[in-house]
């Protein structure tokens, strides 16, 4: 069974930083490409980055880019996002999605639980 | 302001037919990449119900049909059933953007 365990969410204040992480059990981690998506409170899906299997066709929103880094660990089958210059925009439910190909192009079929980014003064 | 543009809300009786559209453009459903559907319930995570425009993961009733025309997609609900009150979203992938998107959501009640 699929399972992907966030962790790292937590209030920040703006302008400061925060790493997420993404633990995968269940399928063959470094076969899949891993996806960030986050939702505020109360509002719709928004992707926010991308890696595929071997850490190449990485992507990310206009929303994030210069701010967001993602990158993965295939050893440990963990995915990470460095979220720099934290705004209050930023602050959502953050899912890890896996995707159904090596990158992301047929869709995400295993989601995590969620970890929640509160970013206030 | 999504890329993909869904009804924000769409109803119907127990046992009848709801269908929810998602408009793209040129440079995503209509450049050829598959749209997906997902399903998300109060509070819990979304789920993939459609891919490659109208194929269902194992486990998903045949009730839920998606389809791909141009630059639009939706999904059909046929027999709606109480439990199938949720967000419903579309993706793909948007080649200006170079990343992948999600429509706006359509949040299906049953009457």
């Amino acid at each position: 069974e699929v399972q992907l365990v966030e962790s790292g969410g937590n209030l920040v204040q703006p302008g400061r930083s925060l790493r997420l992480s993404c633990a995968a059990s269940g399928f063959i981690f470094d076969d899949y490409g891993i996806h960030w998506v986050r939702q505020a409170p109360g509002k719709g899906l928004e992707w926010v980055s991308g890696i595929g299997w071997n850490s190449g066709n990485v992507a990310y929103a206009d929303s994030v880019k210069g701010r967001f880094t993602i990158s993965r660990d295939n050893a440990k089958n963990s995915v990470y996002l460095q979220m720099n210059s934290l705004r209050v925009e930023d602050m959502a439910f953050y899912y890890c999605t896996k995707a159904r190909d090596s990158v992301g192009y047929s869709g995400f079929d295993g989601w995590g639980r969620g970890t929640l980014v509160t970013v206030s003064s | 302001q999504s890329v993909l543009t869904q009804p924000p809300s769409v109803s119907g009786a127990p046992g009848q037919r709801v269908t929810i559209s998602c408009t793209g453009s040129s440079s995503n459903i209509g450049t050829g990449y598959d749209v997906f559907w997902y399903q998300q319930l109060p509070g819990t995570a979304p789920k993939l119900l459609s891919y490659g425009n109208f194929n269902r993961p194992s486990g998903v009733p045949d009730r839920f049909r998606g389809s791909k025309s141009g630059t639009s997609a939706s999904l059909a609900i046929t027999e709606l059933q109480a439990e199938d009150e949720a967000d419903y979203y579309c993706q793909t992938y948007d080649s200006s953007l170079s990343g992948w998107v999600f429509g706006g959501g359509t949040k299906l009640t049953v009457l």
